[in-house]
């Protein structure tokens, strides 16, 4: 149980585009999800924290015109980096939290991996 | 939220008994004890969790001293699959966590 999936895996765009990304909670009711970047030998950074049907709430320093999160379902929430640019390059891993676990556990998808050119 | 504080990085052997020290002095009373696993291009994977006392499951084992303001991850036996970076996250249930920089657990045959 509490699987987590994300897609795509990897994405290549080219600069000025946008790029969404989905996470997905497979066998659980996410009532919260976050979304994390993590450059390379470095720690998860947390971006911003959904609650199903609400507004996003984003950490100091994190554009929420450029990284737009939708949490429409108990299952799913998307990220949308809008106009990419290459410094925007970074692998992104969301997790996901239900009321069915009894603490504050967060299960997290495999990541995604964005290069941007 | 509590900030945490591991080593960066420690050795071990094979066969050998692994033990990753975490502290959390601002811990709350609601806060619990999270300590995940992560290979690289991974998403961290969930190791184990307690309160208070000694956590054990199939991997390991959680000690919490009354205070608290650490906790002490335990993994038997280590194999040359558990390289990886550990990571011990304190945080409650109307909050969210904060990642700190995590150790770097490398298993040498």
């Amino acid at each position: 149980g509490a699987v987590v999936s994300q897609h795509p895996s990897w994405v290549i765009c080219k600069s000025g585009t946008s790029v969404k990304i989905e996470c997905r909670s497979l066998d659980f009711q996410a009532t919260t999800m976050f979304w994390y970047r993590q450059f390379p030998k470095q720690s998860l950074m947390l971006m911003a924290t959904s609650n199903e049907g609400s507004k996003a709430t984003y950490e100091q320093g994190v554009e929420k015109d450029k990284f737009l999160i939708n949490h429409a379902s108990l299952t799913l929430s998307t990220l949308t980096v809008t106009s990419a640019h290459p410094e925007d390059s970074s692998f992104y891993i969301c997790s996901a939290r239900g009321r069915e676990f009894p603490t504050d556990t967060q299960y997290f998808g495999p990541g995604t991996r964005l290069t941007v050119l | 939220l509590a900030k945490t504080t591991q080593p960066i990085s420690m050795d071990s052997y094979e066969g050998q008994e692994v033990n990753i020290t975490c502290s959390h002095n601002n811990i709350a009373t609601n806060d619990y004890i999270t300590w995940y696993q992560q290979f690289p291009s991974q998403g961290p994977r969930f190791i184990i969790q307690g309160y208070k006392t000694k956590v054990t499951n199939e991997v390991a084992s959680l000690f919490i001293p009354a205070d608290r303001k650490s906790s002490t991850l335990s993994l038997p036996r280590v194999s040359l699959s558990d390289t990886a970076v550990y990571y011990c996250l304190v945080g409650d249930r109307a909050g969210k966590s904060t990642f700190g920089d995590g150790t770097t657990l490398t298993v040498k045959p």
